[in-house]
């Protein structure tokens, strides 16, 4: 079947260190990736998508990285602040050419100790 | 506020009775995605509309579930005769292409 899903569920980073989160995806035919900040009590926040024609993609601070050979992503925050403590979720979206359905992991909550 | 609003953002409701969502997406976003998430885990797909079709539905789903959404702007996902299984987050989601959605804040149901 297809799942997608994160290697840790938990992460505790010092502030200021970089932070990596993990996230495996089983099916080979997925084209597009997206990570996903949840606060707690919020909807999820969009920030940072990739192609399955990419293997990296940088934003402000994050970046994330694919291979497609081993089927997996991540992603990096650089400098990691304690606004970034949340739950983080890789999606898979098989792009607007189908339903644009979202298949979520279960997530890494991250931890930024002070 | 231009992003996707729901409402109400907590619902607390009695076994066996029905309850409603209003989600209101990102103006001139064609496609509104609704998904339920229970603790600790990720979203989970329910339904998808583009435009006012209702063009998937998932197996989670049940009968109990309805979806609409008449003019293609607002939906309303309903729940008939509600069990405590019910209790959760549902969420929804638009975009205009497809590609990425932006999420609502959600409502909190719980089932007593």
């Amino acid at each position: 079947g297809e799942s997608v899903g994160l290697h840790l569920p938990t992460l505790s980073v010092q502030e200021g260190d970089n932070s990596i989160i993990n996230c495996a995806y089983s099916n080979s035919a997925s084209d597009y990736f997206i990570w996903y900040k949840q606060e707690s009590g919020k909807g999820p926040q969009f920030i940072i998508d990739i192609r399955s024609n990419m293997d990296k993609r940088q934003g402000q601070r994050v970046t994330v990285l694919l291979n497609k050979t081993v089927k997996h992503l991540s992603l990096q925050i650089a400098a990691t602040q304690p606004g970034d403590s949340a739950v983080y979720f890789c999606a898979e979206n098989r792009g607007s050419g189908n339903t644009g359905k979202l298949i979520f992991g279960q997530g890494t909550t991250l931890q930024v100790k002070p | 506020d231009t992003g996707v609003s729901q409402d109400p953002r907590h619902k607390i409701t009695k076994r066996g009775q029905n309850v409603t969502f209003r989600c209101d997406p990102i103006s001139e976003h064609n496609r509104l995605y609704w998904y339920r998430q229970t603790l600790g885990q990720g979203p989970e797909f329910l339904t998808y509309f583009q435009n006012e079709a209702q063009l998937e539905k998932s197996r989670l789903l049940s009968d109990r579930f309805s979806a609409e959404r008449p003019k293609g702007s607002f939906s309303t996902l309903e729940i008939q005769r509600t069990e405590q299984g019910d209790s959760a987050m549902y969420l929804c989601a638009s975009t205009p292409l497809g590609d990425i959605q932006y999420f609502g804040a959600g409502t909190r149901l719980s089932v007593l």
